[in-house]
């Protein structure tokens, strides 16, 4: 599979604060990426994407960060809450249509 | 909208038997349906891809003949772990699309523990 994300960190916020997650892919050819939220024992859910010829998209409350040159992502959530707490993926879509997840980030939010 | 409905949730087989999973898209057509596995504390691994109709694409190491796919309709794609054993045990996701490159609707998952 793809390598997206070398290992998996754990980061940690106060409630109210600015969370900034980041992801690295590998494949340069990769044309769409999907942040997902897992929580324990669940399936991921669907956070925001962003197309290759985007370099910034907003949700609610959320941004996604794509640069193509250095293959990088981020993930940023305003106002981090403590259902904000879980793990975070993000995926790449590459060859083929198949999605490959990179190796995620545990988000803590302390209240 | 973009339900993906699985079931089991839960399953504990023996060892040597198949368990048989299955994954629905219950408010649209996936033309694609992946699954991925997943052990504690790691990502989803993309075992195999499967469009309506024709033969599932495993991912390099995954034995075709150990997790059977089968996608016969639009909206069910089933996953058979045949002859089953622990180290089979696992989070086995699937996850759906409409349309390509459009984002994959996940089912819950279901825990298999093989004893």
């Amino acid at each position: 599979g793809e390598n997206v994300g070398l290992h998996l960190p754990t980061l940690s916020v106060q409630e109210g604060d600015n969370s900034i997650i980041n992801c690295a892919y590998s494949n340069s050819a990769s044309d769409y990426f999907i942040w997902y939220k897992q929580e324990s024992g669940k399936g991921p859910q669907f956070i925001i994407d962003i197309r290759s010829n985007m370099d910034k998209r907003q949700g609610q409350r959320v941004t996604v960060l794509l640069n193509k040159t250095v293959k990088h992502l981020s993930l940023q959530i305003a106002a981090t809450q403590p259902g904000d707490s879980a793990v975070y993926f993000c995926a790449e879509n590459s060859n083929f249509n198949k999605f490959y997840f990179g190796s995620g980030t545990k988000l803590n939010v302390k209240p | 909208g973009a339900v993906v409905s699985q079931h089991p949730s839960r399953v504990i087989c023996k060892s040597g038997t198949s368990v048989k999973i299955e994954c629905r898209s219950l408010d649209f057509q996936a033309t694609t349906m992946f699954w991925y596995r997943q052990f504690p504390k790691q990502s989803l691994m993309l075992m195999a891809t499967s469009n309506e109709g024709s033969k599932a694409t495993y991912e390099q190491g995954v034995e075709k003949d150990k997790f059977l796919i089968n996608h016969a309709s639009l909206t069910l794609s089933t996953l058979t772990v045949t002859s089953a054993h622990p180290e089979d045990s696992s989070f086995y996701i699937c996850s759906a699309t409409g349309t390509p490159s459009s984002p994959l609707h996940f089912g819950n998952g279901t825990r298999l523990t093989v004893t």
